[in-house]
C-alpha cells in the first residue's frame, strides 16, 4: 500500500521549459489537491479535484494546468516555468471532508 | 489569504513542558485538521477534529474546538526532542464541486533536549 506517490521527487526548469508533476493515490479517495509550499511557509491550493472529472481553481492557480486523468491520477503541468514558481509541490488526496494524506513532495528549482 | 493563520509563529521550549499552539480562522468549517511537517518533508500525523466536536486526543496530543470563536488549539504534553517540527492547522470550509482544505503558516516548535 504505496498511499500517495509523487513524481519526480527533483527537477531543475529552465525559464519557459514545461513540465508535468505525477501524482497518483491508491487509497480509493474522490478527492486530490495540488500545494506549494514556500521557504518558512505554509501550503497553498493551486487546484484540487473533488471528484474524478471534476477540478477547481485554488488560491493560486496561475501558470498551472490540472488533470484529473482517473480518480488514481491527479497531474499537474507548468506550461512555461518562472522562476516564482520555484518551489516545494506536494499532492494529497482525501476521502471527501476527511484527513488528507500526503506525498512526500517535488522539488523544483526554475532557474 | 490564508483562511488559518497559527499563533505563536515559532515557540521553543524545553524537553518535558506542554507546548500550545492556536489556529484562529476567518469563516465557517466542516472541520479542521492538525498536521506534523518534519524538515520540509510531507504533511503526517494528522489529527481531524469536525465542527461539532469540542475535543480530540491522540497520545499526548490534545486538540480543541472553539467554533463560536472559531478558533482550535493543539496542547503537546511532556514535549520530547523528536516533537521538533513545523505544526499546521488546515480548514475545510466546502467549495464550488466539493471541499478544500486551506492551511495556515504555521507554528514551528522547537524542543530543547
Amino acid at each position: 500500500n504505496a498511499g500517495v506517490t509523487q513524481t519526480p521527487k527533483f527537477q531543475v526548469l529552465k525559464t519557459g521549459q514545461s513540465m508535468t508533476l505525477q501524482c497518483a493515490q491508491d487509497m480509493n479517495h474522490n478527492s486530490m489537491y495540488w500545494y506549494r509550499q514556500d521557504p518558512g511557509m505554509g501550503l497553498r491550493l493551486i487546484y484540487y479535484s473533488a471528484s474524478e472529472g471534476t477540478t477547481d481553481k485554488g488560491e493560486v492557480p496561475n501558470g498551472y494546468n490540472v488533470s484529473r486523468l482517473n480518480k488514481r491520477e491527479f497531474s499537474l503541468r507548468l506550461e512555461s516555468a518562472a522562476p516564482s514558481q520555484t518551489s516545494v509541490y506536494f499532492c494529497a488526496s482525501s476521502l471527501l471532508a476527511g484527513t488528507m494524506f500526503f506525498g512526500s513532495g517535488t522539488q523544483l528549482s526554475v532557474l | 489569504s490564508q483562511q488559518g493563520e497559527e499563533d505563536p509563529q515559532a515557540l521553543s521550549i524545553q524537553e518535558g513542558e506542554n507546548a500550545t499552539m492556536n489556529c484562529s480562522y476567518k469563516t465557517s468549517i466542516n472541520n479542521l485538521q492538525w498536521y506534523r511537517q518534519n524538515s520540509g518533508r510531507g504533511l503526517v500525523h494528522p489529527i481531524l477534529i469536525r465542527s461539532n466536536e469540542r475535543e480530540k486526543h491522540s497520545g499526548r496530543l490534545r486538540v480543541t474546538l472553539d467554533t463560536s470563536k472559531k478558533s482550535s488549539s493543539l496542547l503537546i504534553t511532556a514535549s520530547r526532542a523528536a516533537d521538533t517540527a513545523s505544526y499546521f492547522c488546515a480548514t475545510d470550509r466546502g467549495g464550488t464541486g466539493g471541499f478544500k482544505t486551506i492551511f495556515g503558516a504555521g507554528t514551528r516548535l522547537f524542543v530543547k533536549a
